[in-house]
């Protein structure tokens, strides 16, 4: 079954600066990818998804990613964070009915 | 709003003793997931039924079970109830059981067991 790894548990940004989250697939097929955000308290919220075609993906809030084969990567990014964007991000990837989760990496974002 | 709804949203409760947790998904959605979140295992998928019937099972206790009834929500039932299985559990229900199907999650429902 194919897998996500999020090599950062934590990053801390601040207001306005972009942001990069990491994630990384384990070698497949091509994965149907997803990341997702729970604000404290919440529940997870799709941001975007990709399952084939332009590798370059938008999403909601004013995020992108961007799907790599050559790295086996689909890293989250946005130009400029919002203190709203303070949350835990995960990266998902669908093996037949169900997603495997990555480990989230929580971000802070600082005035 | 993701439109699935999850009942209570908070249960605190002793060890040995049985829930049950309750998910309607989004109108139309013919599939529903059970996740566990908890702080050592992380996002961990339990449960898949679609249509009345379970489709997939992944690292689900056998003290849990689950069903999804004709009007489509489902339950969650957690017996003999355990201190590790204090965590967050969450509902997701898409469209159909396709791979690519988006899952939408509920709010949770956060189980402490004392």
């Amino acid at each position: 079954a194919q897998s996500v790894t999020q090599p950062d548990i934590h990053i801390t940004v601040s207001e306005g600066a972009s942001l990069e989250l990491r994630c990384n697939y384990s070698y497949g097929a091509t994965p149907y990818l997803f990341w997702y955000v729970q604000s404290p308290g919440q529940g997870l919220q799709l941001l975007l998804k990709y399952f084939s075609g332009d590798t370059l993906v938008q999403g909601i809030k004013g995020f992108e990613a961007e799907f790599k084969r050559s790295q086996s990567s689909f890293n989250l990014r946005k130009p400029s964070v919002h203190w709203s964007d303070a949350a835990e991000y995960f990266c998902a990837v669908a093996n037949d009915y169900k997603l495997s989760f990555g480990a989230g990496t929580t971000v802070t974002v600082r005035a | 709003d993701s439109g699935v709804t999850q009942t209570p949203k908070h249960l605190i409760t002793a060890t040995g003793q049985r829930v049950t947790l309750r998910c309607s998904p989004r109108s139309g959605d013919l599939s529903v997931y059970w996740y566990q979140q908890s702080l050592d295992q992380g996002l961990q998928f339990l449960i898949q039924y679609y249509n009345g019937e379970e489709r997939a099972k992944g690292n689900i206790l056998e003290r849990f079970s689950a069903q999804q009834f004709p009007d489509l929500h489902s339950e969650l039932n957690l017996s003999s109830l355990e201190l590790g299985d204090s965590a967050l559990y969450f509902c997701a229900s898409s469209v159909a059981d396709r791979t690519t199907d988006t899952q939408y999650f509920g709010p949770g429902t956060r189980l402490t067991v004392l």
